[in-house]
């Protein structure tokens, strides 16, 4: 069973700054997903990826495989990221394991 | 090409009574996750199921839910005779055959049983 870990659970930053959130995962994966949740809302699927690194505008994400740990960075921060980020990890028939989150604020 | 749909968005109970939620998957796709997120906690999985049949129904509680997928219409998450526990967001994602691991969110359906 693979045990998905997140840090930091919580985040403050100032507006601009560089934001890094990390997940080690314990068994090997095909892809990670990092989602985003907003306060009361719904899950936006940020990247899904299984080597190396992809960008999305000021959001970038990187995975190592062999050491099972992927990174989500976030640049010049906004305070329109708060939220909380979640990476996921696929097991057995795809169900997606998560863990348990990393709540960001940013303040102007 | 619309996105995973959900309804109702919010939807209230009161002990003892029943709720259904539905869920249509985005144009193409014929798997279908629920999850489910307690207040405070994470998000778990509940079941997964492709068209008329259940697949893996592992996270589901033994008593009072049923899940299912039919061959027309939405995917419907039932809970019988709802308790105060079962107050949560519930998410379902879908994909399609071809491009399993990529999972499409809907927006949730949160229950409040009163």
């Amino acid at each position: 069973k693979n045990e998905v870990e997140q840090s930091p659970q919580n985040l403050t930053a100032q507006e601009g700054e560089f934001i890094t959130i990390n997940c080690s995962y314990s068994v090997g994966i095909s892809a990670l997903h990092w989602l985003q949740q907003h306060p009361g809302g719904g899950i936006v699927s940020l990247f899904m990826l299984s080597s190396g690194k992809k960008k999305h505008g000021r959001l970038i994400a990187t995975i190592n495989i062999q050491e099972k740990h992927s990174s989500l960075h976030i640049t010049a921060s906004h305070p329109r990221d708060s939220a909380v980020y979640i990476c996921a990890v696929p097991e057995n028939t795809d169900k997606l394991i998560f863990g348990t989150g990393t709540r960001l604020q940013v303040f102007p | 090409n619309a996105g995973v749909m959900q309804n109702p968005r919010h939807l209230v109970r009161r002990r003892g009574q029943e709720a259904r939620l539905r869920c249509s998957p985005m144009k193409g796709h014929s798997h279908v996750y629920w999850y489910r997120q307690l207040p405070e906690e994470g998000l778990k999985f509940m079941v997964y199921l492709q068209k008329e049949n259940i697949i893996d129904e592992s996270g589901m509680p033994k008593e009072r839910f049923s899940a299912e997928f039919p061959k027309e219409g939405p995917s419907i998450l039932r809970i019988q005779q709802v308790v105060r526990g079962d107050s949560a967001a519930y998410f379902c994602a879908s994909s399609s055959e071809d491009r399993y691991n990529e999972q499409f969110f809907g927006p949730g359906t949160r229950l409040t049983v009163l």
